[in-house]
């Protein structure tokens, strides 16, 4: 069945940086965009960007940009996402997502979530 | 503050029906592009529910339907039931912000 599996619970400090992994399965990684979607606690759910498997071409929400970086491994079929200097209000579940905003189709198959929280 | 704007939480008794607004502006739901739906269940991620304004994934029972008028989608849910308690998003693309935005999420509850 199509899954996208991502990477455990991560802990870190202001200032530091994360990368959270989404492997995909049962359909062909290059066919789909990957989209990154992300919910602080409580919180509604916030846009992040999204990257094109196919090109490596990227949209990255502008209130993130210079902070973040997406991208591809086709030879594992895993998407990646990495945010730097992080601040206490980046604690929140990180969610990799088959699609792009822009599809028709919407974002069709989520990932389990990965909570990042970010704590001196 | 959201550029979807939703009601923060709607409520009905089992077997009622209940609809769930998204307004949105002249750049995203007017401008065109589709209006899909999520149910976030507690504690999971969330599931497509509707997607291009009015079509269901396979698995989702058909008392959900959605609709798209102007500037607004809408989620209808019919035959409430205990289960469909949940966190619902609409999620549409801008063209100013040259990206994805969700409205800020209605809850729903089974009296």
């Amino acid at each position: 069945q199509v899954q996208l599996v991502q990477s455990g619970a991560e802990v870190k400090k202001p200032g530091a940086s994360v990368k959270v992994s989404c492997k995909a399965s049962g359909y062909t990684f290059t066919s789909y965009d990957i989209s990154w979607v992300r919910q602080a606690p409580g919180q509604g759910l916030e846009w992040m960007g999204w990257i094109s498997v196919y090109n490596d071409n990227t949209n990255y929400a502008q209130k993130l940009q210079g902070r973040v970086t997406m991208t591809t491994d086709t030879s594992t079929s895993t998407a990646y996402m990495e945010l730097r200097s992080l601040r206490s209000d980046d604690t929140a579940v990180y969610y990799c997502v088959r699609g792009a905003g822009s599809s028709p189709l919407g974002l069709d198959v989520w990932g389990q979530g990965t909570t990042v929280t970010v704590s001196s | 503050q959201s550029v979807l704007t939703q009601p923060p939480s709607v409520s009905g008794a089992p077997g009622q029906r209940v609809t769930i607004s998204c307004t949105g502006s002249s750049s995203n739901i007017g401008a065109g592009y589709d209006v899909h739906w999520y149910q976030q269940l507690p504690g999971t991620a969330p599931r497509l529910l509707i997607y291009g304004n009015s079509n269901r994934p396979s698995g989702v029972p058909d008392r959900f339907s959605g609709s798209k008028s102007g500037t607004s989608g809408s989620l209808a849910i019919t035959g409430l039931q205990a289960e469909d308690e949940a966190d619902y998003y609409c999620q549409s693309y801008d063209s100013s912000l040259s990206g994805v935005v969700f409205g800020g999420g209605t809850k729903l509850t089974v009296l």
